[in-house]
């Protein structure tokens, strides 16, 4: 089974803070996402990466950066976290040159800015 | 980019009713998805349906990509059921495979 894991479940930072929320997968993926989910408007792309090392900005990139040191391992980063930011975060992962039957989603991270 | 629509936004049943969701979307796709996230947060493949008619169960899926559009039918609803209901949507963007999301469907179904 394809395994797409998240640092955390749930997570409380305060105003300012640097973030960093994890995703891991372990079926040798080449692209993975990161979404932030929001009540009534859907899944919003932040980022993704096909590659390690790549990435490629979303619709609502800013606020955020990311990091791909490793094929498995996607890290997304809120260098000074913000109220605006509390969200539901959802990662994913899918194989190079395929769509959505291999696209996989970890659990999701709810984080709460205070 | 693309645009998805998907009505109703919200949708109370009672338990055993039917229902029907649909998603619009604005532009040619390659692909198109429908998932169920659960109250856990939990996102779970439902169907990939660029075209044509599927069923599982309870559920089936009709896309009808000249017109741009799909629909989700759950029948006999169950308690289970509830949740949010997202349809996705792919282009082709260099070798990736870019997906958009409608805003969902949130239904709720009562015992």
């Amino acid at each position: 089974d394809v395994k797409v894991t998240q640092s955390s479940r749930y997570l409380v930072k305060r105003t300012g803070e640097k973030v960093f929320l994890e995703c891991v997968q372990d079926m040798d993926h080449e692209n993975m996402f990161w979404y932030r989910q929001d009540p009534g408007l859907g899944l919003r792309l932040i980022y993704f990466s096909y590659d390690v090392k790549m990435k490629e900005k979303g619709d609502i990139p800013e606020g955020y950066s990311v990091s791909r040191e490793k094929k498995e391992r996607f890290s997304l980063i809120l260098e000074s976290a913000s109220t605006n930011q509390t969200s539901m975060y959802l990662c994913a992962s899918s194989q190079a040159g395929t769509d959505a039957r291999s696209r996989f989603f970890g659990p999701g991270t709810r984080l709460t800015v205070l | 980019g693309i645009q998805v629509e998907q009505s109703p936004p919200d949708l109370i049943l009672q338990e055993g009713a039917n229902s029907t969701l649909r998603c619009n979307f604005s532009d040619s796709v390659n692909n198109l998805q429908w998932f169920h996230q659960n109250p856990w947060g939990q996102l779970i493949n439902l169907f990939y349906i660029p075209s044509g008619t599927k069923q599982n169960g309870r559920l089936s899926a009709t896309t009808v990509a000249t017109e741009r559009y799909s629909l989700l039918y759950i029948s006999s609803s169950q308690t289970t059921d509830s949740g949010v209901y997202f349809c996705a949507v792919e282009a082709r963007s260099g070798g990736s495979y870019i997906p958009t999301f409608g805003r969902g469907t949130s239904l709720i179904v009562h015992p």
